[in-house]
């Protein structure tokens, strides 16, 4: 079966624009995760959707938001970019979140400058 | 808050060397911990789970974990290395709420 699919694979904005990064889940998958990838910080958590809802949310500010659709697609999205906004953003689907394994997306590699 | 911890940041062994990655967590709750791989170019891939039942749990690749509630440690081993384990080793948590927390990882070099 088709793996978790994320798009674009690399992008380069330009600091204060904004950027939306695609995920689409396994089929069969309800919860989407969001992390940030970084040298230096390792695997940070942004937040986990399932269900069109988000369940569960990192200490990221609030330039970065996501949304799930009712197909378990998610979009991420961050606003006003800022150069330490440049990492590698990985997309995990699973299905239910908690009790199942996770699935990680190739990533979209995000540079801001 | 959750926390990982992984004590080695970076390990260089030979082929046919034992490999022992240590993690460790902090949370009162239950629990299911993962350990994850990411080869040179790849996306991260998991090697093993536990969730419940027997703590020593065997992965892919002859990786095994073995759990210890007391100690909050879930460490990753492997009797003989190879080349081709270089890679990076990510060791997470997910509690029951739901949100999976991954500790800063293991970079593995394996000199062959």
């Amino acid at each position: 079966k088709a793996g978790v699919t994320q798009t674009p694979r690399y992008l380069i904005k330009t600091r204060g624009q904004q950027v939306t990064l695609s995920c689409s889940p396994i089929s069969g998958h309800r919860s989407v995760s969001w992390y940030q990838q970084t040298p230096g910080q390792g695997l940070q958590f942004l937040f986990e959707y399932f269900s069109e809802t988000q369940r569960n949310k990192g200490n990221f500010p609030g330039r970065f938001s996501g949304r799930q659709f009712s197909n378990s697609r998610s979009e991420m999205n961050v606003s006003t970019l800022e150069l330490g906004d440049s990492a590698l953003y990985l997309c995990a689907s699973s299905v239910d979140g908690m009790n199942t394994e996770a699935f990680f997306g190739q990533g979209t590699r995000l540079t801001v400058v | 808050a959750q926390s990982v911890s992984q004590h080695n940041h970076h390990v260089i062994l030979s082929e046919a060397a034992s490999l022992e990655l240590g993690c460790n967590y902090s949370y009162g709750g239950t629990v299911n911990l993962f350990w994850y791989v990411q080869y040179p170019g790849q996306h991260l891939q998991l090697l093993l789970k536990y969730f419940s039942g027997d703590p020593l749990v065997k992965g892919i690749k002859g990786f095994e974990a073995e759990f210890i509630k007391s100690k909050f440690s879930f460490n990753l081993r492997k009797p003989s290395v190879q080349w081709s384990d270089t890679a990076e080793y990510f060791c997470a948590v997910n509690t029951n709420a739901g949100k999976s927390t991954f500790g800063d990882g293991t970079t593995l070099t394996v000199k062959p």
